[in-house]
């Protein structure tokens, strides 16, 4: 199976809004609910941001949301901040217990 | 608060092997399914193998089907990850974390090196 296509890079200036697409097909993002995003600055673990398309974990900032239309994903980070600057990956389940990741968005807060 | 922690990362040789260990505290694994995934130098994701609370389903990428075997011990809250046949692509950081369908949290990751 391929990995989830995301773009390479996004930017935005503080507190302006910017989204990432991860996009996949029927059989991954299209066909499950499970689709969760991650940040990672560098040199650290992934964290969890936002789970099953939509769902923000106790602590992430509502300024994080994600929405799922047929086989593309979004990620939407509101007011930007500089401490929003990292790699954010998009993950979704594909069935018979696979999971897929996306390939990486690096995002850049001008 | 959850805490997982890995390690047995080191320098192997192609075609050689290695275990990986995560140890798990502030929660009974018992009672939650985990995974392995890893992040090759400079690069993306990738998901491994997950294995379910009471060890009784695994599943494995393509990559490392028959090549990698995920195994858990309750009693002692750990999770493993045996790699076998080890190729220089298997170079990375790997992680453990909570979860089959989305991961939270992550360990700090474990260094696996493969060159001769």
């Amino acid at each position: 199976q391929s990995a989830l296509t995301q773009p390479p890079s996004a930017s935005g200036s503080p507190g302006q809004s910017v989204t990432i697409s991860c996009t996949g097909t029927s059989s991954d993002i299209g066909g499950y609910n499970y689709v969760s995003w991650y940040q990672q600055h560098p040199g650290k673990a992934p964290k969890l941001m936002i789970y099953e398309v939509t769902k923000r974990p106790s602590g992430v900032p509502g300024r994080f949301s994600g929405s799922k239309s047929a086989n593309t994903a979004s990620l939407t980070v509101s007011g930007l901040q500089a401490e929003d600057e990292a790699d954010y990956y998009c993950s979704s389940y594909a069935g018979s217990g696979n999971v897929l990741f996306g390939g990486g968005t690096k995002l850049t807060v001008l | 608060e959850v805490q997982l922690v890995e390690s047995g990362g080191d320098l192997a040789q192609p075609g050689g092997s290695l275990r990986l260990s995560c140890a798990a505290s502030g929660l009974s694994s018992s009672n939650y399914a985990l995974t392995w995934v890893r992040q090759s130098p400079g690069k993306g994701l990738e998901w491994l193998s997950g294995i379910s609370s009471d060890g009784g389903s695994k599943n494995y990428a393509d990559s490392v089907k028959g090549r990698f075997t995920i195994s858990r011990d309750n009693s002692k809250n750990m999770l493993y990850l045996q790699m076998n046949s080890l190729r220089v692509e298997d170079t990375a950081v790997y992680y453990c974390t909570r979860g089959l369908k989305w991961f939270d949290p992550w360990g700090q990751g474990t260094l696996v090196t493969v060159s001769s």
